[in-house]
């Protein structure tokens, strides 16, 4: 069972671009956490948020936690090439260590 | 530093094979993950170690799986007899605890005949 949906599937765009993925799901979460895979290589964490409600900005990513802690976003401002890759959200299931990761936004971002 | 570190990166073989896939966690970290990864499926846990020792096999598919880790710093997944639905990217994690976050590996690309 799939608990996390990740929207949309694929997205390209151009340089310079605004973009916002979506981590949805009906469970609620401890923790939801966000990670970016390149090609022929393991996900790395990039951000972990805790509390319903909050924010937390990388640079030029900016990761929201819903009020709920069933639902998370991802924005990225003018996206760079460099952007590229397979992004996973991945949720924590209260009481446990257990992440249950989403089917991944997969984002190409042209030069 | 040396990150998680998987051997092979690649293996084709047929089915009926046995395959062995080999894991070297972070040293001092004592949590070691198992996962896999499928187009279909996602990134799923199959076990996690604590202190070398099995916690949770509830993600192991089946009898055909089994994971050790004979000391700390070595983890190994097996497959025997190997099926072509156990194609997919196979990838060891490991943390310092188990609520700390987890570092990848790169992977290993199993290819079932």
């Amino acid at each position: 069972t799939q608990l996390l949906e990740q929207s949309p599937q694929f997205l390209s765009i151009q340089e310079g671009e605004n973009l916002t993925v979506y981590c949805n799901s009906s469970s609620v979460f401890s923790s939801l956490q966000w990670y970016r895979q390149e090609p022929g290589e393991g996900p790395v964490l990039l951000v972990t948020v805790v509390t319903g409600g909050e924010v937390k900005k990388l640079k030029r990513l900016t990761f929201q936690f819903g009020d709920a802690r069933k639902d998370s976003s991802l924005h990225i401002t003018a996206a760079q090439p460099g952007d590229t890759g397979l992004y996973l959200c991945a949720g924590g299931r209260p009481g446990t260590y257990k992440y249950i990761f989403g089917t991944g936004t997969r984002l190409k971002v042209l030069a | 530093d040396a990150g998680v570190i998987q051997s092979p990166r690649h293996e084709v073989t047929e089915m009926g094979q046995e395959v062995t896939l080999r894991c070297k966690p972070i040293s001092g970290h004592n949590s070691l993950f198992w996962y896999r990864q499928t187009m279909m499926r996602g990134l799923e846990l199959l076990i996690y170690f604590n202190n070398n020792v099995p916690i949770d096999d509830s993600g192991m598919p089946e009898d055909r799986f089994s994971a050790k880790m004979p000391n700390a710093s070595f983890s190994t997944l097996k497959i025997q007899p190997s099926e072509p639905r156990d194609s997919a990217v196979y990838f060891c994690a490991s943390s310092f605890n188990r609520d700390q976050p987890q570092h990848f590996g790169d992977g290993t690309r199993l290819s079932i005949l």
